[in-house]
């Protein structure tokens, strides 16, 4: 596709219960990341892959978060026992730089809107 | 750790030229970038500075300098349509060069 595609757009789910995320990349983009938005505050920094490789997992709130990448493209975050402080907007982004430059110009997806009930 | 501020909202009118600052802390600079957000849509990149300086593209322009870790997003003849949330990013080169954004400043545009 031409851009970041992230699904669901929306999520409704009841505390307790296990959700995947999942994030489709530009095509070629070796770099990925997972951020987390809640309502009027900034990016959260999740997770980092380089290819199917997570350099940095510091971001992860607990390990009820996990997240993988296969095949250098599509990636899934999971959230096991989800918790109403888990409603938020997840947001993916790709990269086609790779090292250090990979943060300088990220695409973003739409976003999952997750409500934890 | 690093850190960013930026202030909260900025107001303008349509035609003016506004200017939305953002400072940080950070150990081993890497660049600072900019990113526009209009409520419910994703970040999109607007640009990136690694030098100090104005880079210029179109109506927007942003300045870096590194001595007094600052830096700044120019925004010329405002449009309503540039009501937003804009964020700096600043990542180190201490590690995974991992950005971390500031918590945005709400730009309204008024007529």
């Amino acid at each position: 596709g031409a851009g970041v595609s992230q699904s669901p757009s929306n999520k409704v789910t009841e505390k307790g219960k296990d959700v995947e995320l999942r994030c489709d990349p530009i095509s070629g983009h070796t770099a990925l990341y997972w951020y987390r938005q809640s309502l009027g505050q900034g990016l959260e920094f999740l997770i980092y892959f380089q290819g199917n490789s997570a350099p940095d997992k510091s971001g992860l709130p607990s390990d009820r978060f996990s997240a993988e990448r296969t095949g250098g493209s599509v990636s899934t975050l999971t959230i096991q026992r989800t918790q109403q402080e888990d409603s938020a907007v997840y947001l993916c982004a790709s990269s086609p730089r790779t090292g250090g430059n990979s943060y300088n110009e990220q695409f973003f997806g739409p976003g999952t809107r997750l409500t934890v009930l | 750790g690093q850190s960013l501020e930026q202030p909260s909202e900025v107001t303008a009118v349509e035609g003016a030229i506004v200017q939305i600052n953002c400072t940080y802390q950070t150990s081993g600079f890497y660049g600072l970038s900019w990113y526009q957000q209009h409520d419910g849509g994703a970040p999109t990149f607007l640009s990136y500075n690694a030098l100090d300086g104005l880079e210029e593209t179109g109506r927007f322009s942003s300045f870096l300098s590194r001595s007094d870790s600052y830096g700044y997003l120019l925004l010329q003849e405002l449009q309503m349509k540039d009501s937003a949330s804009y964020f700096c990013a600043v990542a180190s080169s201490g590690g995974s060069y991992i950005p971390t954004f500031g918590r945005g400043t709400s730009l309204i545009v008024h007529p």
